[in-house]
């Protein structure tokens, strides 16, 4: 079955430092993998799409990688804050299919 | 505010009862999906519709049921409720139907489920 895979350890880091997050995929061919911040009782909010063909994706300081070959996507923040401090969700969606299907995310905390 | 709305944002039942969510997608968006997220679980995906009609099915139990009507608003049915149906019920929005140049979400805040 699909499944997405993202550590579900939570990461700590300094304030400054660029946070590297990671998911991964099996029995799935996406056609684009988004990202999602979700803070604590709120609902997940947008952040970036890369698609397929597409190997990476910038925005301010959010960086991400798609590899399809080893089925993995990179989500980088630099010069990280205490206020990126939330769970990032990784979510893949497909052309063919409708649903967009998420991992569990990772936690971030950014110290001060 | 994404303008997604959902009724209501707290609710809590009793076992083998029954109850509904309510979800406005943002005004035009076409398309409505259901997801149900269990504490430090990730959000599972129930279902889908598309102008009123059903496009994706996830892990939706048979005990749930859903629709949308002709104003596109939504609405999620939980019968003959469990204690393992207590969670967080999303509701989201997209402008198409998944081939959207973004295929980009937009959350309501939830509603939260307990059921004791």
């Amino acid at each position: 079955s699909q499944k997405i895979e993202q550590n579900s350890e939570a990461l700590n880091i300094q304030e400054g430092k660029t946070a590297t997050l990671t998911c991964n995929y099996t029995n799935y061919s996406p056609a684009y993998l988004q990202w999602y911040r979700q803070d604590p009782g709120r609902g997940p909010v947008f952040l970036l799409l890369i698609r397929e063909n597409e190997k990476e994706k910038r925005k301010e300081r959010l960086k991400v990688t798609f590899d399809t070959t080893l089925k993995q996507s990179l989500f980088h923040i630099t010069a990280s804050q205490p206020a990126d401090s939330a769970t990032y969700l990784c979510a893949l969606g497909s052309t063919g299919g409708f649903k967009t299907i998420f991992g569990a995310g990772t936690r971030l905390f950014v110290k001060a | 505010d994404s303008g997604v709305t959902q009724t209501p944002k707290h609710l809590i039942t009793a076992t083998g009862q029954r109850v509904t969510l309510r979800c406005s997608p943002r005004s035009g968006d076409l398309s409505v999906y259901w997801y149900q997220q269990s504490l430090d679980q990730g959000l599972q995906f129930l279902i889908q519709y598309y102008n009123g009609e059903e496009r994706a099915k996830g892990n939706i139990l048979e005990r749930f049921s859903a629709q949308q009507f002709p104003d596109l608003h939504s609405e999620l049915n939980l019968s003959s409720l469990e204690l393992g149906d207590s969670a967080l019920y999303f509701c989201a929005s997209s402008p198409t139907s998944g081939r959207a140049s973004n295929g980009e979400l937009f959350f309501g805040e939830g509603s939260r489920l307990t059921v004791l």
